[in-house]
């Protein structure tokens, strides 16, 4: 089955860390661009970071640029997003979302994993 | 940054009618050298991921039922359902993937049965 799975999220004190990350399965990981976007409670669609298929091409918001890092392991088939620094703002869901060779349009979601950066 | 402005910001619809939702880009999101639109649409139902509904700002994606549809280019695009399904209820977003720095979605249109 062609599927991305999320895992990591979780409750977090400000200035503290997390490290997502999110299986994939049913496709060929190292043929397409991955990426993270996040949806607080209530809002709209954030892109977070995107990773070129090589893996040598990292892109991300401004809002999180400097404490966030994108990586992917091809072998593993998985993505990561380690989270530092967290604020409460960065209180999301995040999902992984796979695009299309290069292309960063995304035909496939994960479900998300939810975090909460709170005291 | 380009901006994604989506018009209007809720909608409400009769069933089996028009439902027509507007996308502006604060630049042109056509890439000249091969004449396409980097524009893409997306559902997302309530406690659902979003669903990849149009690409390359018309071409609908495979599964989605064909009253989806889109159209425009440049900095304006429209997303039409040509007659609305209970299924249809949700929130849709544009998205422009001309710029990866960054990559952006419209604020989201919701999308409700009158």
């Amino acid at each position: 089955e062609v599927q991305l799975v999320e895992s990591g999220g979780g409750l977090v004190q400000p200035g503290g860390s997390l490290r997502l990350s999110c299986a994939a399965s049913g496709f060929t990981f190292s043929s397409d661009v991955m990426n993270w976007v996040r949806q607080a409670p209530g809002k709209g669609l954030e892109w977070v970071s995107g990773i070129s298929v090589s893996g040598g091409s990292t892109y991300y918001a401004d809002s999180v640029k400097g404490r966030f890092t994108i990586s992917r392991d091809s072998p593993e088939n998985t993505l990561y997003l380690q989270m530092n620094s967290l604020r409460a703002e960065d209180t999301a869901v995040y999902y992984c979302a796979k695009g299309v060779g290069g292309i960063y349009y995304f035909d496939l979601w994960g479900r998300g994993t939810l975090v909460t950066v709170s005291s | 940054d380009i901006v994604m402005t989506q018009s209007p910001d809720s909608l409400a619809v009769s069933l089996g009618e028009r439902a027509t939702i507007n996308c502006k880009s604060s630049q042109s999101v056509l890439y000249r050298s091969n004449n396409k639109n980097y524009l893409a649409w997306y559902q997302q139902k309530p406690g659902q991921p979003p669903k990849l509904l149009i690409y390359w700002a018309s071409t609908r994606e495979s599964g989605v039922p064909d009253r989806f549809s889109g159209s425009g280019s440049g900095t304006d695009f429209t997303l039409t359902i040509s007659s609305l399904q209970a299924e249809d209820v949700a929130v849709y977003y544009c998205q422009q993937y001309y710029s990866t720095l960054p990559i952006t979605f419209g604020q989201g249109t919701r999308l409700e049965i009158k």
